[in-house]
């Protein structure tokens, strides 16, 4: 049982370029979230799905897209990278709402450090 | 928006003592969840303990315990007997009851010196 994984670790991308990060849980989540973890900013919300095929926005989504093609994984993508978006990436999932022993508790990833020169 | 506020960027504590972490919110929401989580060096985000605000009851785990004060929307965290592996960024959290997504303060860096 891995939990919640991240793909890669550890990315440089210059000023342009485009990238996807993976996450996946082998958990049977429902829920799946990106944050971005900047310097003394907390945690971020930019996107969040709620069940295969559904995304929604989060607090800071512009510069970003996401999918979720299957119910275990959830990509970020960025179509063309900006010096603002070096960052730590944290993926994690959630059981659903009502779900029996469910109170939101919601399982991180390792993070992705992605610096964008 | 819901907010997050944790007053104390960074805290510093002796090893085998005690420590409190502060943490406020705010919200109209009667129902909610609220978290402590632990960031070490690692940058792995580990749940410490967690709170439903329908329960009166202060939770516990181990040596972290909270004091929730509902009224006053105050949520902090005490550390007993504090330990080397206890030095790491503390993150307060909430949720909505029916809501998704997590919204974190700042944070605060916990020194634990021998």
């Amino acid at each position: 049982n891995a939990g919640v994984t991240q793909t890669p670790k550890f990315r440089v991308l210059k000023t342009g370029q485009s990238m996807t990060l993976l996450c996946a849980q082998d958990m049977n989540h429902e829920y799946m979230y990106w944050y971005r973890q900047d310097p003394g900013m907390g945690l971020r919300l930019i996107h969040y799905s709620v069940g295969e095929g559904t995304t929604a926005k989060g607090e800071v989504p512009d510069g970003y897209n996401v999918s979720r093609l299957k119910k275990q994984n959830f990509l970020l993508g960025l179509e063309s990278a900006a010096p603002s978006q070096t960052s730590v990436y944290f993926c994690a999932s959630s059981y659903s709402k009502g779900a029996s022993g469910s109170y939101n508790e919601q399982f991180f990833g390792p993070g992705t450090r992605l610096t964008v020169l | 928006a819901q907010t997050v506020t944790q007053s104390q960027p960074e805290m510093s504590v002796q090893e085998a003592e005690t420590v409190t972490l502060s943490c406020t919110y705010d919200t109209s929401e009667s129902d909610y969840y609220l978290f402590w989580y632990k960031q070490p060096p690692s940058r792995q985000m580990i749940l410490v303990i967690r709170q439903e605000a329908y329960k009166q009851q202060n939770a516990t785990e181990n040596r972290f315990s909270v004091n929730f004060q509902k009224a006053a929307k105050s949520f902090s965290l005490k550390i007993s007997d504090s330990q080397l592996g206890d030095a790491a960024m503390y993150f307060c959290a909430y949720s909505e009851h029916s809501g998704y997504a997590l919204n974190f303060g700042k944070g605060t860096s916990l020194l634990v010196t021998p």
